[in-house]
């Protein structure tokens, strides 16, 4: 069974700093993992995914996630964050061995950029 | 151009009451999903269908029943409705099944309110 944790309901951040947010994953094979975003009153948009290749992959809006095997990670990262950025975050894991398997999404991390 | 579009956007009613949410997408995916979101943000896969075929059936009240006409459409039907439903109900569409890479495109969600 595939699971996903996001260890952190909330994370702040001050505009221009650095923004990180966590996610680790449980699965049997070699995971598909992605990012999403979410807005107030809105669905949840596409951000990056990993699926087999470099370990560094860039998304939408600059952000940037590292898949790292041996901690099972797929932190999300931004170098310069903005106030635009206060969001709702969801990790994703997708076990590709399981036919017709489903996403399973991680609790969310409520970011908050502060100018 | 919406790509996964969700009617009605906000839905009031009655408890007891019977009630469909229409999902459409214009992006020619294969497989469509209904999630539930709840008050603290949590997303729970409820059902999906590739190329109009039920492949996920969380364990979900039989009070709720999907039907796909095409696989550009899933509608949700809810018999019988309890104030536990009271969620944000979000139709997302991807294709390749539960095998494939490629990310969900989500709609902006449907507000039920159980009153």
């Amino acid at each position: 069974a595939q699971s996903v944790a996001q260890p952190e309901d909330q994370v702040n951040v001050a505009e221009g700093n650095p923004l990180t947010v966590k996610c680790t994953y449980s699965v049997s094979g070699n995971p598909y993992l992605f990012w999403y975003v979410q807005y107030p009153n809105r669905g949840l948009q596409f951000l990056l995914k990993y699926i087999t290749g470099d370990n560094l992959v860039k998304g939408s809006y600059g952000f940037e996630a590292e898949f790292n095997k041996s901690q099972t990670s797929f932190h999300l990262k931004k170098p310069s964050a903005l106030v635009s950025d206060s969001a709702l975050y969801f990790c994703a894991v997708r076990d590709p061995s399981d036919s017709w398997g489903k996403f399973q999404f991680g609790a969310g991390t409520q970011v908050v950029v502060t100018p | 151009d919406t790509a996964v579009s969700q009617t009605p956007k906000y839905l009031v009613t009655q408890m007891g009451n019977d009630k469909s949410i229409k999902c459409e997408q214009n992006l020619g995916h294969d497989t469509m999903y209904w999630y539930k979101q709840d008050s603290k943000k949590f997303l729970k896969i409820m059902f999906s269908y590739n190329n109009k075929e039920l492949i996920i059936n969380e364990t979900v009240p039989n009070r709720f029943s999907p039907k796909s006409p095409d696989k550009a459409h899933l509608n949700l039907h809810i018999n019988s409705l309890e104030l536990g439903d009271s969620a944000v109900y979000f139709c997302a569409s991807s294709q390749g099944g539960g095998q494939g890479n490629q990310p969900q495109h989500f709609g902006d969600g449907t507000r039920l309110s159980i009153l």
